[in-house]
């Protein structure tokens, strides 16, 4: 089965502190997606990125940062230099990569920036 | 205007009540989706939709019933809720061809059933 884990419910730092979000994955297909929403408190999810389980490169844009690694089931988001912009809740997600349209969510990690 | 609305934006209804959430997106997609989003769970898809057909039913229950009467528009019609279903329910639209499992969510309509 499926199944995504984000342990941190809640994180609070200050501005320009770093922040790394975890996210641990199962699946037992060999081929996959992985996601980062961001739902901030408007309320619509807002997608960030798709990482293909064939590319274990780690991906940068801008201030986020994205650290795929297969062996430990793990696809991590980093924010650099945090802002109070990106307070907000995180969501990773696991899909099939021939069904996309079943998105297995985690829980989501609050984040509250401080000024 | 946004690429995904959603109306109401909060609802409150007793449980015999009947009434209906819209969710219409205006980014030429052929697909859409429901979500339900309750605190401390994750997101539960609920129906999906191709080119008007409802390919997806995650075990809803009766009480939810989805219609999609074009590309562009989904309905979630309810009645006789029950109180443990108040969540914001998402409503969400994508390229299905393309694959990309790229979904863009509307802000949601906050649903409380006393």
């Amino acid at each position: 089965a499926q199944k995504v884990t984000q342990a941190q419910t809640e994180i609070s730092v200050v501005e320009k502190e770093d922040v790394t979000l975890d996210c641990v994955y199962e699946t037992r297909d060999t081929t996959y997606y992985l996601f980062w929403y961001k739902q901030p408190p408007s309320g619509e999810l807002v997608f960030l990125i798709r990482r293909n389980s064939f590319d274990e490169q780690n991906e940068i844009s801008g201030r986020y940062s994205w650290n795929f690694q297969k062996s430990t089931s793990s696809f991590n988001f980093t924010i650099t230099a945090s802002q109070v912009v990106d307070s907000a809740v995180y969501f990773c997600a696991l899909s099939e990569a021939g069904n996309t349209d079943k998105l297995i969510f985690g829980t989501g990690t609050r984040l509250q920036v401080f000024p | 205007e946004t690429g995904v609305t959603q109306t109401p934006r909060h609802l409150v209804m007793g449980m015999t009540n009947k009434k209906s959430l819209k969710c219409e997106q205006h980014l030429g997609h052929n697909a859409m989706y429901w979500y339900k989003q309750s605190a401390k769970k994750p997101l539960e898809l609920m129906f999906v939709y191709n080119f008007k057909e409802q390919t997806e039913n995650n075990s809803v229950p009766s009480r939810f019933s989805p219609e999609c009467p074009n590309s562009s528009h989904l309905f979630l019609h309810l009645h006789t809720l029950q109180p443990e279903d108040s969540a914001l329910y998402l409503c969400a639209s994508s390229q299905r061809d393309r694959n990309t499992g790229e979904l863009f969510f509307g802000e949601g309509s906050r649903l409380t059933v006393l």
